[in-house]
């Protein structure tokens, strides 16, 4: 147990629905990461928060969006859902800025029918 | 752009038979290189950071090194329990911040 939660575990939804995954930290972790994983493209990276504060931004497209809120926890919004957005989505959370290694969470797993 | 290529992609060896994992980056400013270990259905799990050349690390039966080409994952006599599918990622600095960037794996089989 890597001590970062995620919830929820699964989400069935729409085409064109709109869907929030959220996330906590580990205890101490100040710096969020968001990450999506299919079976086609693997892991990409798609946006970081460091203490509330936008830091990077992969390959995430117009109608994704997240934010990191004062108790740390953070969520990613996705919106006007689209087939191929099925994939886990995964959460880490390090405890500073820098090239320090990342602690993932067990994912959310989005279909989208 | 940065680019993490890991071969191969599958690698299936019996119990004690050691071996190694390659990981290739192409990135404009290397600030780590990472190695996770991942699970079906579960969250990568951390294994090594390395952050320069001639850099080496180990925990049990892995140890990892670093070239400004090139990584590896060492492992030696696996067991069984070794099987699962191993992430290397690097992380750059880019016109943008900061990029993560992730291999596609390899996936290891250990046959008892």
């Amino acid at each position: 147990d890597s001590g970062v939660t995620q919830t929820p575990k699964h989400l069935i939804t729409a085409t064109g629905q709109r869907v929030t995954l959220r996330c906590s930290p580990r205890s101490g972790d100040l710096s969020v990461y968001w990450y999506q994983q299919s079976l086609d493209q693997g892991l990409q990276f798609l946006i970081q928060y460091y203490n509330g504060e936008e830091r990077a931004k992969g390959n995430i497209l117009e109608r994704f969006s997240a934010q990191q809120f004062p108790d740390l926890h953070s969520e990613l919004n996705l919106s006007s859902l689209e087939l191929g957005d099925s994939a886990l989505y995964f959460c880490a959370s390090s405890p500073r800025q820098g090239a320090y290694e990342q602690y993932f969470g067990p994912g959310t797993r989005l279909t989208v029918t | 752009e940065d680019q993490v290529t890991q071969s191969p992609e599958a690698l299936r060896l019996q119990e004690g038979e050691s071996s190694s994992l390659n990981c290739s980056y192409t990135v404009s400013g290397l600030r780590g290189l990472f190695w996770y270990r991942q699970d079906p259905g579960k969250g990568p799990e951390f294994l090594f950071t390395l952050y320069s050349a001639g850099e080496e690390k180990e925990k049990e039966r892995l140890k990892a090194t670093l070239t400004k080409k090139e990584s590896f994952l060492h492992i030696t006599a696996p067991k069984p329990e070794d099987s699962a599918t191993y992430l290397c990622a690097v992380q750059a600095s880019s016109n943008y911040g900061q990029n993560f960037v992730f291999g596609p794996g390899t996936r290891l089989s250990v046959l008892p």
